[in-house]
């Protein structure tokens, strides 16, 4: 298996911009969560979904922030319009089933740059 | 508070030494605890979980975890460089959903 998938891998663009963010997970895992990771923050659970379906999305910083999944393999995150401090590495990560949803499995990351 | 607490280091030591990392959480009613590794510019990685009091061995690395205490850590033994890396601790929040908080990482740097 290729392991979880993200694009881009980097991501510059101009504040005000639209960016979508898109995450393709282990085929079979049920669980996918979106993380962000800064220096001062850690990473931190923006939103994670379990059979397709949102369960928690109380990370997610503001309205500007949203996350689909149309199917089991295929998520994006969205920021609109994006601003420059949500500059961050992008993660998401996928896990098998419900009864080990802490055994997340990595993407290689989303490195976003707002300017 | 923070619920997840680490050190953000860096923790320097020799070739061949044991490196221990340590963690504390806030949440009493954690029932699952977790290490991730992750080396610079990549993403973390699993290596060791533990939901029991106690120690838990695998090779060369022991979880330790004391609920009374709220205390979870991670030794390594036989320090390699290759084990250079930052450690990420993670904890189960109690509660209706599944949610893993992790803490900002201890940088361990092994000296060849």
């Amino acid at each position: 298996d290729a392991g979880v998938i993200q694009s881009p891998r980097h991501e510059v663009t101009e504040m005000g911009q639209e960016v979508t963010l898109r995450c393709k997970p282990i085929s079979g895992h049920n669980s996918l969560f979106w993380y962000r990771q800064t220096m001062m923050r850690g990473l931190e659970l923006l939103i994670y979904f379990n059979n397709n379906v949102p369960i928690d999305d109380s990370g997610m910083p503001e309205d500007r922030f949203s996350a689909k999944m149309p199917n089991a393999s295929f998520s994006t995150l969205k920021i609109q319009p994006s601003e420059p401090r949500d500059s961050a590495v992008y993660f998401c990560a996928s896990s098998p089933s419900r009864t080990e949803e802490e055994k997340l499995f990595f993407g290689s990351g989303t490195q976003l740059s707002v300017l | 508070q923070k619920e997840v607490e680490q050190n953000s280091g860096p923790l320097s030591v020799p070739e061949g030494a044991i490196a221990s990392l340590n963690c504390t959480y806030s949440d009493r009613g954690s029932q699952s605890f977790f290490w991730y590794r992750q080396y610079s510019g990549k993403s973390p990685e699993l290596i060791m979980f533990i939901y029991s009091n106690g120690d838990k061995e695998d090779g060369r690395f022991t979880a330790q975890l004391n609920k009374a205490s709220q205390y979870v850590s991670l030794l390594i033994r036989d320090s390699q460089p290759s084990d250079s890396a930052t450690y990420l601790c993670a904890v189960n929040i109690w509660g209706a959903t599944n949610k893993l908080i992790f803490g900002t990482g201890t940088l361990l740097a092994v000296q060849p």
